[in-house]
């Protein structure tokens, strides 16, 4: 069974601050990795990643994956108040539908004026 | 921006009643799909839904759910008879595919409480 562990599960910081996200899995035939960001209800799409070391970017936030050592880390910089929300990380296994996503608990970002 | 539409937004309903929740996903998208997420836990694939089929259910999805697209437009989740631990937030999500960039599109969601 393919597993998503998500850490920290909260984190308190103020604006201007750059936070680690971290994400490790367990898949049986690994396809990709997603992140979402969970404001209130619906999940947003952030990234996919699918080969190790390479860095997606888009404005102050980037991700890169490790596919040796199953992880994936989210990394936000100059934070603002609206970065505020829980982020997911998901994967899919190549052995299952398209859009079954496996997801990790979250993690909780608070971010302080 | 096109997005996946959902309603009702919040139901509630006596424990054995049937319900259905109803979702609009984005116009040229191909893939369906039914989550849900109860209160303080993880997200949870439910169904897949694709050429008017189901492609892959979860453990979760019993007898008690089915889902259809009874039109061009619509993507229904039905749960037939109602338990309290049917009581989540339900996204209903849309892909375009294999062709497209691998995201999934999820809408607002539907808060189902069961009393």
């Amino acid at each position: 069974e393919d597993k998503v562990v998500q850490s920290p599960l909260s984190l308190v910081v103020h604006e201007g601050d750059t936070v680690t996200l971290n994400c490790s899995y367990e898949v049986t035939n690994f396809r990709s990795l997603l992140w979402y960001k969970q404001e209130k209800k619906a999940p947003t799409f952030l990234f996919m990643l699918t080969s190790s070391g390479i860095e997606k970017k888009s404005g102050r936030l980037s991700s890169i994956l490790d596919k040796k050592e199953l992880f994936s880390i989210l990394n936000i910089t100059a934070t603002q108040t609206g970065d505020s929300a829980v982020y997911l990380c998901a994967v899919r296994d190549v052995g299952t539908s398209y859009g079954k996503l496996t997801f990790g608990q979250g993690t909780i970002l608070t971010v302080h004026p | 921006e096109p997005e996946v539409t959902q309603t009702p937004s919040h139901q509630v309903t006596q424990m054995g009643q049937e319900v259905i929740l109803r979702c609009v996903p984005i116009s040229n998208h191909l893939y369906f799909y039914w989550y849900r997420q109860i209160l303080g836990q993880k997200v949870e694939f439910l169904v897949s839904f694709y050429n008017n089929e189901i492609s892959e259910k979860s453990e979760i999805f019993d007898d008690q759910f089915s889902v259809e697209r009874p039109d061009g437009s619509n993507f229904t989740l039905k749960i037939r008879s109602t338990k309290l631990e049917d009581s989540a937030m339900y996204f209903c999500a849309s892909s375009a595919g294999l062709g497209g960039t691998g995201e999934l599109f999820f809408g607002e969601g539907s808060r189902l409480t069961v009393l």
